[in-house]
Parts: structure tokens; C-alpha cells; sequence
């Protein structure tokens, strides 16, 4: 089955922390992106990749980092300089020529005490 | 960003009523996308939308893009008890790769 995995669902984490979410998909899509939602929010765009070992800030990329090593990977840390770092975070993804068709994965919802 | 205005934020109804929902934006937006989200879970997407005037269908949901391309509107009829969910609208622009959402709404079906 083809899919989007991330891991874990449920992520606790003491303030001042880095911490690293991971997004994993077998669809071969090229597009990858990271999106935060917070209760009552819209989903707000973090950072996204259209090919490998390229990547764009979103909306409100401060204090958060990616990478994209692999087409299939995509993992996001959040830093310690997020100043409000619990939310839940959500990865898609999508082929090049309909960027528009993103596919989102479970999600990892991430508690910072 | 983009805003986007969605509407209602919540709606209670019971089952077998039909369900109406819009989201509006100050800028012209080339493609509508709604989305439904189960709690705890990603979004799906249920219907896409790429031409001014399109109407599309999906089962019991209808979408509509809208002649100006500055708004979209979802019909679900006869609401069933798992439709309940967040809906989301969401437009894509000319920025390659970029779509922007709106808040959600909120749907509660009573049996």
C-alpha cells in the first residue's frame, strides 16, 4: 500500500529540546510538505521540497529546520528557538505537476512542557 | 499569507439534512481543493476544482468553483453520521506548490 507514514504519533518533549519529526512516503511523489495546525487554525505551511536537497520556507518557518536527502524522506526539527512549540504537524505530499493534489499523512502531535 | 474565509466555523445539524459551506478569499485563486479532516488525522482530499463555474460532484458532496475565482462552496446531502468531521477549503495561487487554507468548518451530526 502506498503512503504517507509519520512517526511517532505522539511526541512529549521538555522546552529547550530539538526534536525531529519524520515523514516518510512510497508514493514517488516529488513534492513534499510540513504544515502546523493548531486548534481552531487552518493549516499553516512550514516548509516544502520540490526536488531533493532543495527547500523553501513557508509561512512561518521560524525556528524550524528540514532537509531532503532522499525523495522518499523529509524530516522536520523543531529547534528550541520555536518559541510555542506544541501542535500537531502534518506532512504531504504530491507529484510535481499537481502540486495543488497534496496527500497529508496521519500526523505527530507534539506536546512541549 | 493568504487569508482565507471560511464559513460557518461550526454547524450542528441532524442526520439527513443537507449541509452548505463556503470559503472566500481576497485573491483570484486558480484552483479550489476541499479537504476533510477525522479527528486525529490528516486531511483528505474529496474534491478538486481547476476551471471558473466548475461544479463537480463526489457522491453526496457537490463543490462549486466561482465565476470571479475568489470563492468556492461545498454541498454534502442527507447527512450521515460519518460525515462528521472538519472540512477544509483550500486555494492554490500562482506560487508553484503553495496552498493556502482556510480555518475550517466544523461539522456535528446529531442522529
Amino acid at each position: 500500500d502506498g503512503g504517507i507514514t509519520q512517526s511517532p504519533k505522539y511526541l512529549f518533549r521538555k522546552e529547550g529540546q530539538n526534536v525531529t519529526l519524520s515523514c516518510e512516503q512510497n508514493l514517488n511523489h516529488d513534492a513534499m510538505y510540513w504544515y502546523r495546525q493548531d486548534p481552531g487554525q487552518g493549516l499553516r505551511l512550514i516548509y516544502y521540497s520540490q526536488i531533493v536537497n532543495d527547500f523553501q520556507k513557508g509561512d512561518i518557518a521560524e525556528g524550524y529546520s528540514v532537509s531532503r536527502e532522499k525523495k522518499e524522506s523529509f524530516p522536520l526539527t523543531v529547534t528550541s528557538a520555536q518559541k510555542n512549540p506544541t501542535a500537531f504537524y502534518l506532512c504531504a505530499s504530491s507529484i510535481l505537476d499537481k502540486t495543488y493534489e497534496q496527500y497529508f499523512g496521519p500526523g505527530t502531535r507534539l506536546t512541549v512542557t | 499569507g493568504q487569508q482565507l474565509n471560511q464559513n460557518p466555523q461550526s454547524m450542528f445539524i441532524q442526520e439527513g439534512e443537507d449541509v452548505s459551506m463556503n470559503c472566500t478569499s481576497s485573491s483570484i485563486f486558480n484552483t479550489w481543493l476541499w479537504y476533510k479532516q477525522d479527528p486525529g488525522e490528516g486531511p483528505v482530499l474529496l474534491i478538486a476544482l481547476y476551471k471558473a463555474g466548475e461544479l463537480t460532484s463526489n457522491g453526496r458532496l457537490t463543490a462549486q468553483f466561482g465565476i470571479t475565482r475568489k470563492d468556492s462552496f461545498l454541498n454534502i446531502s442527507a447527512s450521515i453520521p460519518s460525515d462528521v468531521g472538519i472540512y477544509f477549503c483550500a486555494g492554490r495561487g500562482s506560487t508553484l506548490g503553495r496552498l493556502y487554507f482556510g480555518r475550517g468548518t466544523q461539522l456535528t451530526v446529531w442522529p
